[in-house]
Formats: C-alpha cells, structure tokens, sequence
C-alpha cells in the first residue's frame, strides 16, 4: 500500500481565494482525521470520520472551513475565503479502529501558504 | 485548558544522557495512549503504545498513570538520532469510534 496520499504537497494562494486538500487514506481503514499543525499551536484535530460519516467537527475553526469525506478513498478540506492565518501544514490521517488501539498513519501533508 | 498537556522543552541533552517528558491528560474517557515521534517538516509516525503495565523497547520505556491522568517516555543512552519532537498521543472513545488527540509535543535535541 502507498500510504496514506495528500495533494498537493505545497499550496501558495493569495488572501480570499477557495483552497481545496485532499486525501486518499490506506485501503480498509475506516476513521480519517484531519490536522493543522503551526508553531504556536501545535497538531490541531480538525475533524474526524468514521466510516465516512463525519463525527465531530468542533475543532473546525470556523464557517469558511468545511471536509466532506464521499468515500471509503477520498476525503477533501476546503477553504473558502482563506485568510493569512489559515497558513499552516495540514495532515490527514487514517487508522482501522480495533477497540481503540490502533496506529494512525499520517500522509506527508500539505504545506499551506496564503498570502 | 487543553486536553493534553506536555512541556514543549527543548530538552537539551549529551549523547548517552537519560532523558524523560511527561505527559498529562483531562479526559478520563481516555481509552489508549502513544507516544508519536516527528522529524523536523515530517510527518508523526508511531513510537510506541503506552500500556498500563508499562512497556520497553529498546532504550524507549513508555510508563502510564491512570489515576493521576499522566504518561511519560524515558530514553536511556540518547543518540543523536534521537532528536526530535516527541507527541503524547491519547484515543478517547466517543460512541462507536474513537478521536485521537494529539499534544503539542516536546523537543529533544541531543548534542555530540
């Protein structure tokens, strides 16, 4: 298996414009969660998935973001408007849930910059 | 106050010295612990499980406190490789599926 795979690895957009990431996580895992990562705040939860039902989003900063996840294979992050202060790495995650003890496998993430 | 806490360091330690971080967490619905290591613009990848027994591998011995809500990780004869950011990493059940919270990290920089 390739792993868990994000796109695009680097994103520079100008203030304003629809950022969209997305995530093709392992074959057979069934939660998927996505992270912000800065220096100031560290590796934030975002929202997560299970069996492509979105389960808690309150790490969702606010309305101009929004992740749909229409498959067991793909799941998206979108930013509309973006703003500066969205400029972070952003990490996708997959794990397969066996009463909680399960590795999580990161993707490479994508490093967001808007300007 | 965040649900998991850790000393963002960084720790600064010679080659062979013992070095431990420790970790605290609210939530004590709290199902299962990890500790994730991440290399500078990389992405975490798993350490080790923490179990209530308390584990090793290697130099890395992770330890758990259920009743005091804490974790730690001790590495003994530090290696330069060891330099990293450490993630306390605490799964809390929620219904059917499980939220994986990651903290901030601590940074260990070992020197020659």
């Amino acid at each position: 298996d390739a792993g868990v795979i994000q796109s695009p690895r680097h994103e520079v957009t100008e203030m304003g414009q629809e950022v969209t990431l997305r995530c093709k996580p392992i074959s057979g895992h069934n939660s998927l969660f996505w992270y912000r990562q800065t220096m100031m705040r560290g590796l934030e939860l975002l929202i997560y998935f299970n069996n492509n039902v979105p389960i808690d989003d309150s790490g969702m900063p606010e309305d101009r973001f929004s992740a749909k996840m229409p498959n067991a294979s793909f799941s998206t992050l979108k930013i509309q408007p973006s703003e500066p202060r969205d400029s972070a790495v952003y990490f996708c995650a997959s794990t397969h849930t066996i009463r909680g003890n399960t590795e999580a496998f990161f993707g490479q993430g994508t490093r967001l910059t808007v300007v | 106050r965040k649900e998991v806490e850790q000393d963002p360091g960084p720790f600064n330690v010679p080659e062979g010295a013992t070095v431990a971080f420790n970790c605290t967490y609210s939530n004590s619905a709290s199902q299962s612990f990890f500790w994730y290591r991440q290399d500078c613009r990389k992405e975490p990848k798993l350490l080790m499980s923490v179990y209530s027994s308390g584990n090793e591998d290697g130099r890395f011995t992770a330890q758990l406190n259920r009743a005091s809500q804490y974790i730690s990780l001790l590495i003994r004869d530090s290696k330069l490789s060891d330099s990293a950011t450490y993630l306390c990493v605490v799964n809390i059940r929620m219904d059917s599926s499980y939220k994986l919270i990651f903290g901030s990290g601590t940074r260990l920089l070992v020197r020659p």
